[in-house]
């Protein structure tokens, strides 16, 4: 069984702060890991994605993996209220097509 | 910003009813999945398809769902005779055709069914 685990949450930073949102994976030959953003009742929109160990930075987003670990986190820096959503960590298996298999996704709060 | 459309965005149905889901994906793309996401829980794979053909299915998609591209714009699922468990959000996705897999999907809005 191919799984995406993450923390449900709720994590709490206030405003200002630095998010830090955290996903193991089971599957070594997964490849491909994203991270959407959903907020309640809406579907879930890409925010990030990372192919090769390392950090990778979009704007206030910095996606980091780790295949050794089997590890990838999303750091959100300066948060803000608007950022307050259930973060989805999504890996892409080798061999599975475009197949995505979600974590259950952590749900964030920005407080002001 | 092109994006993927799903109609209705809510469909209330009694069980045992046939019920279709429709979806116009983004124009170039050419892989196309829905997904569930049963209330408070993960979002799940259903199917993919590519080249007028399901390429992947979960073992979630049984021979009560069914997936068509019907013409050069839609994409729909079909679910034959609904239970009260398929009540969820099911979400239309697509994505742009990728040798490495790179698997970015974007998805719909959501259409909610509720089967009572």
């Amino acid at each position: 069984q191919k799984e995406v685990e993450q923390n449900s949450g709720p994590l709490s930073v206030p405003e200002g702060a630095i998010a830090s949102l955290n996903c193991t994976y089971s599957d070594r030959g997964s490849q491909s890991f994203f991270w959407y953003r959903q907020y309640s009742g809406k579907s879930p929109e890409l925010i990030m994605s990372i192919y090769s160990n390392g950090d990778k930075e979009d704007g206030r987003f910095t996606a980091q993996l780790n295949k050794a670990s089997q590890y990838v986190s999303l750091l959100i820096r300066d948060s803000q209220p608007s950022d307050s959503a259930t973060y989805l960590c999504a890996v892409n298996v080798r061999g599975g097509g475009n197949k995505l298999t979600f974590g259950t996704g952590t749900q964030l709060k920005v407080e002001l | 910003e092109p994006e993927v459309t799903q109609t209705p965005s809510h469909q209330v149905t009694q069980m045992g009813q046939e019920v279709i889901l429709r979806c116009v994906p983004i124009s170039n793309h050419l892989y196309f999945y829905w997904y569930r996401q049963i209330l408070g829980q993960k979002v799940e794979f259903l199917v993919s398809f590519y080249n007028n053909e399901i390429s992947e299915k979960s073992e979630i998609f049984d021979d009560q769902f069914s997936v068509e591209r019907p013409d050069g714009s839609n994409f729909t699922l079909k679910i034959r005779s609904t239970k009260l468990e398929d009540s969820a959000m099911y979400f239309c996705a697509s994505s742009v055709p990728d040798t490495s897999n790179t698997g970015e999907l974007f998805f719909g809005e959501g259409s909610r069914l509720t089967v009572l």
